[in-house]
């Protein structure tokens, strides 16, 4: 058990550009979480998926903003046309589908940097 | 309204000694699950505590407590015998009922540990 990965760790990218962060989930985790943190803040709630079923999706999550898990397996989230205001750490979590549905804890990836400039 | 409310932006305690991280929440479901995290430099989240909302004895998990207060909405985390290495960003957190399954999570105390 690796624990949850992200990829790339880092990302510098000129506005207007598009960026694509990967997650891999612990394995036999359904749930996958995207979560958005900016400096000195408590992570944000982006998306959340059960298998391959995108089951909520926040406000936040502009139009620009998609997430996919294909294969209900490891995710993606893309950002389209990126703008100054989407630099934060993208925060990817699973969770354990035998745990029930409050008590199962989010197990985080060390997070994807975005830097937009 | 707020969901999470974490009051002290930061806070300072000497090594050894016990400190608490005041939280409290707001929701109206009957069934909720309060979690604390704990963000060092590093960045990783890790988690440290659960509480059920109809758990009948406070949490604990080796030198942290949770002291749950349902009647006031409270889910303070308690550290004991603090050490150097618990100086991060501690974040509460909490988990509504229904069918959405995200936590909510407050804005954070910077926990500093002076020796």
């Amino acid at each position: 058990d690796t624990g949850v990965s992200q990829n790339p760790r880092h990302k510098i990218t000129k506005r207007g550009q598009n960026v694509t962060f990967r997650c891999d989930p612990i394995s036999e985790h359904n749930r996958l979480y995207w979560y958005r943190q900016t400096l000195g803040q408590g992570p944000e709630f982006l998306t959340y998926f059960q298998n391959e079923a995108q089951l909520e999706k926040s406000r936040l999550l502009s139009d620009r903003f998609s997430a996919e898990r294909p294969k209900g397996s490891f995710s993606t989230l893309e950002i389209q046309r990126t703008e100054q205001g989407d630099s934060a750490m993208y925060l990817c979590a699973s969770s354990d589908p035998r745990r029930g549905p409050y008590t199962g804890e989010l197990f985080f990836g060390e997070g994807s940097r975005l830097t937009v400039l | 309204a707020q969901k999470i409310t974490q009051t002290q932006p930061g806070m300072f305690v000497q090594e050894k000694e016990a400190v608490t991280l005041d939280c409290t929440y707001d929701t109206s479901d009957p069934s909720y699950g309060l979690f604390w995290y704990k963000q060092p430099s590093s960045g990783e989240m890790i988690f440290l505590i659960y509480q059920g909302s109809y758990d009948q004895q406070n949490a604990t998990e080796g030198r942290y407590s949770l002291n749950f207060q349902k009647a006031r909405k409270s889910a303070n985390l308690v550290i004991s015998a603090s050490q150097l290495g618990d100086s991060a960003m501690y974040f509460c957190a909490m988990r509504e009922g229904g069918e959405r399954r995200a936590l909510t999570f407050g804005s954070g105390t910077r926990l500093q540990v002076q020796p």
